[in-house]
């Protein structure tokens, strides 16, 4: 099966930097890669995915990029600001059907 | 705005009794998702079910879980016995399976079982 892993586990910036977090995955099968953020007491919401046929994604101060050579891609959050502050899990799979996710990543924003 | 509701969103129970937990997928979405979440593991699937059909619970304990859809709005998730080692949040997700991207989380049943 899939296994994805995910680093560094624990990761604080300061406000206005920026945050990188990768994931390596080892099944050539898997074809999307969703990013979600879970917040203290609730469950994960997605904030970006990329697709196989896409190498990068942007959407205002998040962008994924993906290396599907390689098998990794990464998150990227520019300008941290404090509300970044959460839990973000990376994930790899086919659409519809079962995600395999990583062991996450607590991102810390510091005022 | 739709989302997953989950109940109940807290449980006490002690060891031995038997526990439900129960999702409410959103409206028109026809994958749905149980996950376990620790500190230990992160986030495992359990079981998912497409058009109220399993399609892979291998995941889960076989001899102490079981998940259910009895109808379109409603999905099960029971341990019994519950044993002190199945303390943990459990969520559930749903899909609009072929076509979609996306696993909408609900907010997800913290078990605690003493």
């Amino acid at each position: 099966g899939e296994n994805v892993e995910q680093h560094p586990s624990t990761l604080s910036v300061q406000e206005g930097d920026s945050a990188v977090i990768k994931c390596t995955y080892s099944d050539s099968a898997s074809n999307y890669f969703p990013w979600y953020k879970q917040e203290l007491g609730k469950g994960p919401q997605l904030i970006i995915d990329i697709r196989s046929n896409v190498g990068e994604k942007k959407d205002q101060r998040i962008a994924v990029t993906l290396n599907k050579t390689a098998k990794h891609f990464s998150l990227h959050i520019t300008e941290t600001q404090p509300e970044d502050s959460a839990v973000y899990f990376c994930a790899a799979g086919d659409p519809g059907n079962q995600f395999y996710f990583g062991t996450g990543t607590s991102l810390t924003v510091i005022p | 705005d739709a989302r997953v509701t989950q109940t109940p969103r807290d449980k006490v129970t002690e060891m031995g009794q038997e526990v439900t937990m129960r999702c409410q997928p959103i409206l028109g979405h026809n994958t749905v998702f149980w996950y376990r979440q620790t500190m230990m593991q992160g986030l495992e699937l359990l079981a998912y079910f497409r058009n109220r059909a399993p399609l892979d619970d291998s995941g889960m304990p076989k001899d102490r879980f079981s998940a259910e859809m009895p109808d379109a709005t409603l999905a099960t998730l029971k341990i019994q016995p519950s044993e002190p080692r199945d303390s943990a949040v459990y969520f559930c997700a749903s899909a609009r399976g072929t076509g979609g991207n996306e696993q909408f989380f609900g907010p997800g049943t913290r078990l605690t079982v003493l």
